[in-house]
């Protein structure tokens, strides 16, 4: 079935640091993708998203581009604060018309003053 | 306006014993989603429920269970729990199957000693 990999964590940085978290899909055809976030204690919410090759999916500084050629989705953000630190998933849905997200296995960012 | 109320936050059962999670979809929504989230793992989708009944199910044994109301609040239940079962377990909601996106509670941890 279609699925995502991350690559895997901690990712560890300082204040004002760029970042990039790596995500690949593996898909029939041309899904939606997104990126979650997680803040600790709470539950998952829709970061940004992108419907269709070449869209780039932008949110609170954060960007990521739907590339076919790679079949990657990879996020980034130019200069992080300690506010980001979160647990990121990529997703996409489910096999089969489905809008049910399929999450990867997340990535920890942790961001130091 | 309330999102996704989900009850209790944590619970500590016992192997073999039965547990029941409930679920408060955001206000405006009709249908709602299960997951499993294991430590250092990404969500697993375990059903989706539509209208009272269960549309869709993920890789999860018939000890996994769940209801709808007409209220479109849901249940989740799970029988002779095992220690593997000890997971944050979050329910999303979302109109129309999820075409509109989903939004997710803070989840319920389960504890199996």
């Amino acid at each position: 079935g279609d699925s995502v990999t991350q690559m895997e964590g901690p990712v560890t940085l300082s204040e004002e640091a760029f970042l990039t978290i790596n995500c690949t899909y593996t898909a029939t055809g041309y899904p939606s993708l997104f990126w979650y976030v997680q803040y600790p204690g709470e539950g998952l919410q829709l970061l940004l998203k992108a419907t269709k090759a070449d869209d780039k999916g932008s949110n609170k500084g954060f960007e990521a581009t739907y590339r076919k050629e790679t079949t990657s989705f990879h996020l980034e953000k130019g200069s992080v604060q300690v506010s980001d630190s979160a647990v990121y998933f990529c997703a996409l849905p489910r096999s089969g018309g489905s809008y049910i997200p399929t999450f990867g296995r997340g990535t920890s960012l942790i961001v130091h003053p | 306006d309330a999102g996704v109320t989900q009850s209790p936050t944590h619970l500590i059962k016992t192997r073999g014993q039965q547990v029941t999670l409930r679920c408060s979809p955001k206000s405006g929504h009709d249908t709602v989603s299960w997951y499993q989230q294991a430590l250092g793992q990404g969500p697993q989708f375990i059903f989706q429920y539509y209208e009272e009944e269960e549309r869709q199910r993920g890789n999860f044994p018939d000890r996994f269970s769940g209801h709808q109301y007409p209220n479109y609040s849901s249940e989740l239940n799970v029988n002779a729990l095992l220690l593997g079962d000890s997971a944050l377990y979050l329910c999303a909601s979302s109109l129309n199957v999820g075409a509109y996106g989903y939004t997710f509670g803070s989840g319920t941890r389960l504890t199996v000693v």
